[in-house]
């Protein structure tokens, strides 16, 4: 039972432009969201989290969207660099399980 | 400081057979998590050890199980492997009671069972 969706599994972006990562929840009691970000062969890194009763939350490139109404939350990263070119994964907090999403791949052309 | 560490990077197994998986978190941390990463379901959570106590479980059946030592190392054990099985196991560690921006996964063990 897949609780948290990524619809995409991956995008491709020009450097310099904004990439929007999406990821749907089904469980409206999570409360905190979060994303990661994986390189081939590491295991994946904290990027960036929100709690749900926030709407936004901004650290530096990096900004993560809320919809609670919508059970929608995104990832905005401006610019998009090369280095940004990985795995994101959304993930959802309950009771210090975590539930994440299949990923996205994003390529991010010079 | 070092990561954490997985140990062995690289499995393959028979169906029918076990396996032990071993983690070794950050120095320090005392918090071990597993997690499952297939292609299609993208990581799940396995379960976690505080404390050489398991604290939470997934919705794994009980051919998965784990184990924390007294040093915090962690292990995983499969049993009776399955075609299904084969995945990336990762491993994370947090210092204490689970905080997500303080939780360091290391590279994973890729099983291959054939």
């Amino acid at each position: 039972d897949q609780q948290v969706k990524q619809n995409s599994p991956s995008l491709s972006v020009q450097e310099g432009r904004i990439s929007i990562l999406n990821c749907d929840y089904t469980n409206s009691m999570f409360d905190y969201f979060l994303w990661y970000k994986k390189y081939p062969a590491e295991g994946p890194t904290f990027l960036i989290s929100i709690s749900s009763i926030k709407d936004k939350n901004e650290d530096g490139r990096f900004t993560v969207f809320l919809n609670k109404s919508a059970k929608h939350l995104s990832l905005h990263i401006v610019p998009s660099q090369p280095g940004d070119s990985a795995v994101y994964f959304c993930a959802a907090t309950l009771d210090y399980k975590l539930s994440f999403g299949a990923g996205t791949t994003v390529t991010v052309r010079a | 400081k070092a990561g954490v560490t997985q140990t062995p990077r690289y499995l393959i197994k028979t169906r029918g057979q076990q396996v032990t998986l071993s983690c070794s978190p950050i120095s320090g941390h005392r918090s071990v998590s597993w997690y499952q990463q297939t292609p299609g379901q993208g990581l799940q959570f396995l379960f976690e050890y505080f404390s050489e106590t398991q604290r939470n479980k997934g919705n794994f059946p009980g051919r998965f199980s784990g184990r924390q030592f007294s040093n915090s190392r962690s292990e995983m054990n499969v049993s009776t492997l399955e075609l299904g099985d084969s995945a990336l196991y990762l491993c994370a560690s947090s210092p204490g009671q689970l905080t997500y921006n303080e939780q360091f996964f290391g590279p994973g063990t890729r099983l291959t069972v054939l």
